[in-house]
């Protein structure tokens, strides 16, 4: 366990369908990331918040719609998605930026869009 | 752009020997961090061992230690006396420091570890 969760673990969805990917962190981090981790390909970084402002859009479609209520949470809305976006979906946090502390780093959720 | 670069994607060792794992980046930034981290089955990230870049000496984790050669951009990790645990995807990262913005990570391909019995 690293304190940061989850949910779901996984999901399997239509193209035509609207879910989304929660995560919540218990470590009092201010930063917080997701990723996406595809088969045969590195991890890939799509959005970073620092204290509930998004800092970093790493080109990311905008069928992936991010939402950071607070530095506790963060979330992932997804609609009408494509096969190719089926793939590991990691979440992660770190302390302030500046301090150049690692990154914790959730189960992840695994999509699979059909 | 910084890019890493892990050219064994899969390995294997005995349990109890000894195993070394290549990691290469390239940047042109002075001040930076190297990171490896550990998957397993599981899917949980989980970190293994940081190093510094302006730090000469490498960094030591237990069993994990790095050879950081920093002119030559290289960044390997060795894992002493292998136990059937290590078994896990290990990721080289790079992290350039951040200012107000997130501290972003670039991760290598992976390395694929097995540990055999």
């Amino acid at each position: 366990e690293t304190g940061v969760t989850q949910t779901p673990r996984h999901l399997v969805m239509g193209m035509t369908n609207k879910k989304s990917l929660k995560c919540e962190q218990h470590l009092g981090h201010n930063a917080m990331y997701w990723y996406k981790q595809s088969a045969k390909k590195p991890l890939e970084l799509m959005f970073v918040y620092n204290f509930k402002e998004q800092t970093e859009n790493n080109s990311v479609p905008s069928r992936f719609s991010p939402e950071c209520p607070n530095s506790s949470h963060l979330f992932l809305h997804l609609h009408t998605l494509q096969p190719e976006d089926s793939a590991l979906y990691l979440c992660a946090s770190s302390q302030s930026p500046g301090l150049a502390k690692e990154q914790y780093f959730g189960p992840g959720t695994r999509l699979t869009v059909t | 752009a910084q890019t890493v670069t892990q050219s064994q994607p899969e390995m294997s060792v005995q349990e109890a020997e000894t195993v070394t794992l290549s990691c290469t980046y390239d940047t042109s930034e002075s001040n930076y961090y190297l990171f490896w981290y550990k998957q397993p089955p599981s899917r949980q990230m989980i970190l293994v061992i940081r190093q510094e870049a302006y730090k000469q000496q490498n960094a030591t984790e237990n069993r994990f230690s790095v050879n950081f050669q920093k002119a030559a951009k290289s960044f390997s990790l060795k894992i002493s006396d292998s136990q059937l645990g290590d078994t896990a995807m290990y990721f080289c990262a790079f992290m350039k420091l951040g200012n107000n913005a997130g501290n972003m990570l670039t991760f290598g391909g992976g390395t694929r570890l097995m540990v055999k019995p």
